[in-house]
C-alpha cells in the first residue's frame, strides 16, 4: 500500500493564480482531510469528507474548495492564491469520522509571491 | 472549542535518559487521542492511538497513557537515542471539533 499521495511537494504561485493540490488513499478509507501548518499556529483543519460526494468545513476554510467524487481522492483547490495561504499542506485520512489512526501524506510546501 | 497544550515546548536530554512528554486537553469528551512524531521537512507519523476507553499503549520503548477525566496524557521514551530527535504532537479526536486537535509540539533533542 502507497498510504496517502500528496502531489506536487513543492509550488511556487504568484498572488491570483490557483492551483490544485492532489490526494490520493489506497487503504479505503472513508475520512479524508486537509490541514494547514503554520509556524506558531500549529496543525488546522481547512476542510474534510466523511465519503465520497460529502465535504465539509473546517477551522480555516475560506479561500479553500474540495471535492469528493471518488472513495480514493479528495483534491484541495486553491481559487485565487494569496499570500496568507503559504504554508505547508497535509492531507490525512482515517477509516472513518472519529474512529482508527489518522494516516499522513508527505506534504505539500506552497509559496505565494 | 476544545484546545491542546504540550507541555515543554522545547526539551534537550542526554542520549539514554527516560522521558515524558505532556498533553493537556480542554474538552474531555473525546474519541481517542494519538501521538505522532514529525521530522523537519516531512509529514506526521502516527506513533501510538488511545481510545477513548483504553489507558495505555506502549509500542516498544514508548509507553502513551490517557486519563480522560483529568484531560490529560502522557508519552512516556525510555532509553533515549540521537535518533529519537524530533518534534512529537498530541491530537484529540472528539470533544465537540470535527477532525483532530492537535497541540503545537514537544521539540525534542537528544544529545549523543
Amino acid at each position: 500500500n502507497a498510504g496517502v499521495t500528496q502531489t506536487p511537494k513543492f509550488q511556487v504561485l504568484k498572488t491570483g493564480q490557483s492551483m490544485t493540490l492532489q490526494c490520493a488513499q489506497d487503504m479505503n478509507h472513508e475520512y479524508m482531510s486537509w490541514y494547514r501548518q503554520d509556524p506558531g499556529m500549529g496543525l488546522r483543519l481547512i476542510h474534510y469528507s466523511v465519503g465520497a460526494g460529502i465535504t465539509d468545513q473546517g477551522e480555516v476554510p475560506n479561500g479553500y474548495n474540495v471535492s469528493r467524487s471518488t472513495t480514493e481522492d479528495f483534491p484541495l483547490r486553491l481559487l485565487s492564491a494569496a499570500p496568507s495561504q503559504t504554508s505547508v499542506y497535509f492531507c490525512a485520512s482515517r477509516i472513518d469520522r472519529g474512529h482508527g489512526e489518522l494516516f499522513f501524506g508527505e506534504g505539500s510546501r506552497l509559496t505565494v509571491l | 472549542k476544545q484546545e491542546v497544550t504540550q507541555i515543554p515546548a522545547a526539551l534537550s536530554v542526554p542520549e539514554g535518559e527516560n522521558l515524558v512528554l505532556n498533553c493537556s486537553f480542554t474538552d474531555s469528551a473525546i474519541y481517542n487521542l494519538q501521538w505522532f512524531r514529525q521530522d523537519p521537512g516531512k509529514g506526521l507519523t502516527s506513533l501510538l492511538l488511545i481510545q477513548s476507553s483504553q489507558r495505555e499503549q506502549t509500542s516498544g520503548r514508548l509507553n502513551a497513557s490517557l486519563d480522560k477525566s483529568s484531560g490529560r496524557s502522557t508519552l512516556y521514551i525510555a532509553a533515549s537515542q540521537p535518533g529519537d530527535s524530533a518534534t512529537y504532537l498530541c491530537a484529540v479526536s472528539g470533544g465537540g471539533a470535527d477532525g483532530l486537535t492537535f497541540g503545537k509540539g514537544t521539540h525534542l533533542i537528544i544529545q549523543p
